[in-house]
């Protein structure tokens, strides 16, 4: 099992560019995510999907895009970079179902990041 | 009011001290609790998970949760260089404290 894989490690964009950040798993999650992590503020939900074909906006969606036609692959999409959005970049999948008798598991496994420079 | 509030730090302790790790939270609807830990450049791994009120031991590391007082707590004893890093708590799907750095002197 790779767990859950990013690619690419790091990025440097100019102002302006597009690019798509790639995530996958081969955990057979249903629940997928993307973060960022800025320097003392946490992990910040962009986006997450229930399933394939499933998506719904977190806490800091503007700028962002992204889709999820299989369960493996969760890309997301940066139309016009922007300065603010030099950060790391997290993916994360979980599986939500009956764990241990106790309905949902919110347990979640990262990948290693992309770190994402905007100049 | 944030849903979790943590204290950022830095702690900073010799080899071998009791940590304790804390944060609060606002949703009294949170049944699951999380502490992930993060070494500087990787992404965050499950440390410890706890369903409910009280107390969960694996090894050196203690997760405690008070629902009455909304209050949380990852203790570590006999604390290792190797447990230097930034200890994130989590509750239900999407909250996450900013994270605590923690550094162990040897």
């Amino acid at each position: 099992n790779a767990g859950v894989t990013q690619t690419p490690k790091f990025r440097i964009l100019k102002i302006g560019q597009s690019m798509t950040l790639q995530c996958a798993q081969d955990m057979n999650h249903n629940y997928m995510y993307w973060y960022r992590q800025d320097p003392g503020m946490g992990l910040k939900l962009i986006y997450y999907s229930v399933g394939a074909g499933i998506t719904d906006k977190g806490e800091v969606p503007n700028g962002y895009n992204v889709s999820r036609s299989t369960t493996e692959d969760f890309p997301l999409r940066l139309e016009l970079a922007a300065p603010s959005q030099t950060s790391v970049y997290f993916c994360a999948s979980s599986y939500s179902g009956e764990t241990w008798g106790r309905g949902d598991s919110y347990e979640q496994y990262f990948g290693p990041g992309t770190r994402l420079t905007v100049t | 009011q944030k849903e979790v509030e943590q204290d950022p730090g830095p702690l900073s302790v010799p080899e071998g001290a009791i940590v304790s790790l804390n944060c609060t939270y606002s949703n009294s609807a949170f049944q699951y609790f999380m502490w992930y830990r993060q070494y500087s450049r990787k992404g965050p791994e499950l440390l410890m998970y706890t369903y409910s009120s009280g107390n969960k031991e694996d090894g050196r590391f203690t997760a405690q949760v008070d629902k009455s007082s909304k209050y949380i707590s990852l203790f570590i004893r006999d604390s290792q260089p190797s447990d230097s890093a930034t200890y994130l708590c989590a509750m239900g799907r999407f909250y996450f404290g900013t994270g605590t750095s923690l550094t162990v002197i040897p």
